[in-house]
């Protein structure tokens, strides 16, 4: 089965403080993705990343950044959160043989 | 992107089946019809596609329109695990794009 995990599942930060979301996949994919999820807005794409080293913007990307450093790992961000950066974070991974994508548990990220 | 329409809510009862529906008026040839759902506090999780013909799967049965302006989701014999988010996508799958576009959703309750 495939496996994309997240580092936290709840996390609390203050207004300011620089945060790190990573995400890692264990089958080996292509491309990963990161989404946040909010009330009413359904999930929004942020960043994504065809390779290593390679990114793109998706929808929303302002006040945001990522890294792709390894193929299993996707890292988002937050350069110095704000309170309407509070969301849940949703991290995902796809291969480009086979079309579907795989999500993590998601991050519940809290800013004050 | 070709953008899907569904009703924000249904509701169905266990063991019985239900059909969700979704317009996509607007999708072109090459548009695969995506359906993901997400359960109470995860992240999505796949559950069949298609291009024209019925698709069948463990899970679910996809009813594609002749015209493929509409879609339907079947599930065969609902069960309270099934209760969810439920969302219909549309995936161009020219230019090797790997985005997905989510809506709002619809929301199924499954009453024991």
């Amino acid at each position: 089965d495939v496996k994309v995990t997240q580092s936290s599942r709840y996390l609390v930060k203050r207004t300011g403080e620089k945060v790190f979301l990573e995400c890692v996949q264990d089958m080996d994919h292509e491309n990963m993705f990161w989404y946040r999820q909010d009330p009413g807005l359904g999930l929004r794409l942020i960043y994504f990343s065809y390779d290593v080293k390679m990114k793109e913007k998706g929808d929303i990307p302002e006040g945001y950044s990522v890294s792709r450093e390894k193929k299993e790992r996707f890292s988002l961000i937050l350069e110095s959160a704000s309170t309407n950066q509070t969301s849940m974070y949703l991290c995902a991974s796809s291969s480009t043989v086979q079309e579907t994508q795989y999500f993590g548990p998601g991050t519940r990220l809290l800013v004050l | 992107d070709a953008k899907t329409t569904q009703p924000n809510s249904m509701e169905s009862n266990e063991e019985e089946p239900v059909h969700l529906p979704c317009n996509h008026s607007t999708i072109s040839g090459t548009d695969y019809i995506h359906w993901y759902r997400q359960l109470p506090s995860q992240g999505p999780e796949y559950v069949i596609h298609g291009l024209t013909s019925n698709v069948n799967n463990r899970m679910a049965s996809l009813a594609i329109a002749e015209d493929r302006k509409s879609s339907t989701l079947i599930l065969h014999r609902a069960t309270l695990r099934d209760a969810a988010v439920y969302y219909c996508i549309l995936r161009d799958n020219q230019g090797g794009s790997e985005k997905l576009v989510f809506g709002k959703g619809m929301k199924l309750t499954v009453n024991p």
